[in-house]
């Protein structure tokens, strides 16, 4: 079984300045993990994944994420934030075999204050 | 090139009857997944189609059914519905099983239970 943590429901951060949301997953079986951003009304769009290679993830409007296996996080980064980035941020795993269904976090929901 | 649709955009049922939403892939994907995220939550998974076969089923009772039409289209019926089906209900579709080219999901079927 797997789960995914978002240590974080909301985080408030002014424009410009820096942004680290926190993701932790347990899992016994091989996981592939993705962060995905959803806006108000909206469906879910994927940022970035990690399937294998490089721990270092680097995906669409700036964002990257690092995955670190020894202490099973995936967080995710930008170096400088802007208003259009505030929506919600949902971090899932993905078992590399068997049923492939991802298994979301609770999200975090960021706020960018002008 | 349309992304993924779904039918209707909302709409607002009483407890006991029965709904069937829709869910139109994107061109060329053979692959779609349904999740129903309730308020405040991370989606959760219900059903994965692939080739018009059912590939994994998640922790939903027996009112819940899909299936996945020649076209790749897909549907997915609720019986007997109660106020906790209550949610937002997405669509996600991919060109293969797994999700190695990350799922694209669609804007979701808001469905209200009173």
């Amino acid at each position: 079984a797997q789960s995914v943590t978002q240590l974080d429901s909301q985080v408030p951060v002014f424009e410009e300045a820096p942004v680290e949301l926190r993701c932790n997953y347990s899992s016994s079986v091989s996981v592939y993990l993705f962060w995905y951003v959803q806006y108000p009304n909206q469906g879910l769009q994927l940022l970035l994944k990690y399937l294998s290679g490089s721990t270092l993830v680097k995906g669409i409007n700036g964002f990257e994420a690092e995955f670190n296996k020894s202490q099973t996080s995936f967080h995710l980064r930008k170096p400088s934030v802007h208003i259009s980035d505030t929506a919600e941020y949902f971090c899932a795993v993905c078992s590399t075999s068997g049923t492939y269904k991802y298994i979301f976090g609770t999200g975090t929901r960021l706020k960018v204050l002008a | 090139d349309a992304g993924v649709t779904q039918s209707p955009t909302h709409l607002i049922k009483t407890r006991g009857q029965h709904v069937t939403l829709r869910c139109s892939p994107i061109s060329g994907h053979k692959s779609v997944s349904w999740y129903q995220q309730v308020l405040g939550q991370g989606p959760q998974f219900i059903f994965q189609y692939y080739e018009k076969e059912e590939r994994g089923r998640g922790n939903f009772p027996d009112r819940f059914s899909a299936r996945q039409f020649p076209n790749y289209s897909s549907e997915l019926n609720v019986n007997a519905l109660l106020l906790g089906d209550s949610a937002l209900y997405l669509c996600a579709s991919s060109l293969t099983a797994g999700p190695h080219y990350g799922y694209t999901f669609g804007s979701g079927t808001r469905l209200t239970v009173v």
